[in-house]
């Protein structure tokens, strides 16, 4: 069964500590990207990865980081640094071949921090 | 900066009616246009891509028309169904078409 997998569905922590979000994916797509989602916002992009060992920021990046050691893996971290961390929080992946743009989305991950 | 815009007002039509979203550009030329279904508490799934150079665009009951004069995509759903209720995105690819850039989505109800 092919997809991507997010866990835990939801997640609490408290205020000033960090939290790991897991995202993994079986397709065999070389990109990853990781958005956040809020009430009454679009999805915003924080930060993807097109190959192994190789990331960028999006456009909010601050507060967190990422990691692509492997192909099928990109965990995003939200540090104590992020100011309002609270959100829906998806990945997705895509073929990243530039002949197919679909991006394909994990179930997403809900953070709480109080 | 890029910018999409969707209307963010729920749209309520009847069963068997045809549903039409639309979805506005501003500030740049988006080679590519993306439409997602997300249901509540889900990640969207994606459903067509549209090319600049292609009017229009059909999967089933569902339409896209990218007009790049008006700046905008229509997105229609045929015969629509109870079950189509969901939150349609527009999107767009930039960056080289590394990235996508969403617009908030139109919440759309579809009546018994």
């Amino acid at each position: 069964d092919g997809g991507i997998t997010q866990s835990p569905k939801y997640l609490f922590r408290k205020e000033g500590q960090n939290v790991t979000l897991s995202c993994e994916q079986n397709l065999n797509h070389d990109a990853m990207y990781w958005y956040r989602q809020d009430p009454g916002q679009g999805l915003r992009l924080i930060y993807y990865s097109q190959i192994v060992n190789d990331f960028q920021k999006g456009d909010i990046a601050e507060g967190y980081s990422v990691s692509r050691e492997k192909k099928e893996s990109f965990p995003l971290t939200v540090t104590s640094a992020q100011k309002n961390p609270t959100a829906f929080y998806l990945c997705a992946s895509s073929p990243g071949d530039r002949t197919s743009y679909e991006q394909y989305f994990g179930p997403g991950t809900r953070l709480t921090v109080t | 900066s890029q910018k999409i815009e969707q209307n963010s007002e729920a749209l309520n039509i009847q069963e068997g009616k045809t549903a039409t979203l639309t979805c506005n550009y501003t500030n740049y030329s988006p080679a590519y246009l993306q439409w997602y279904r997300q249901d509540p508490g889900r990640g969207p799934v994606f459903l067509l891509l549209i090319r600049e150079n292609e009017k229009e665009k059909r999967k089933e009951r569902l339409k896209v028309t990218f007009d790049t004069t008006l700046k905008q995509s229509l997105f229609h759903i045929t015969a629509s169904q109870p079950a189509d209720s969901a939150t349609y995105l527009c999107a767009s690819l930039y960056g080289g078409y590394q990235k996508v850039t969403f617009g908030i989505g139109t919440k759309l109800q579809v009546i018994p």
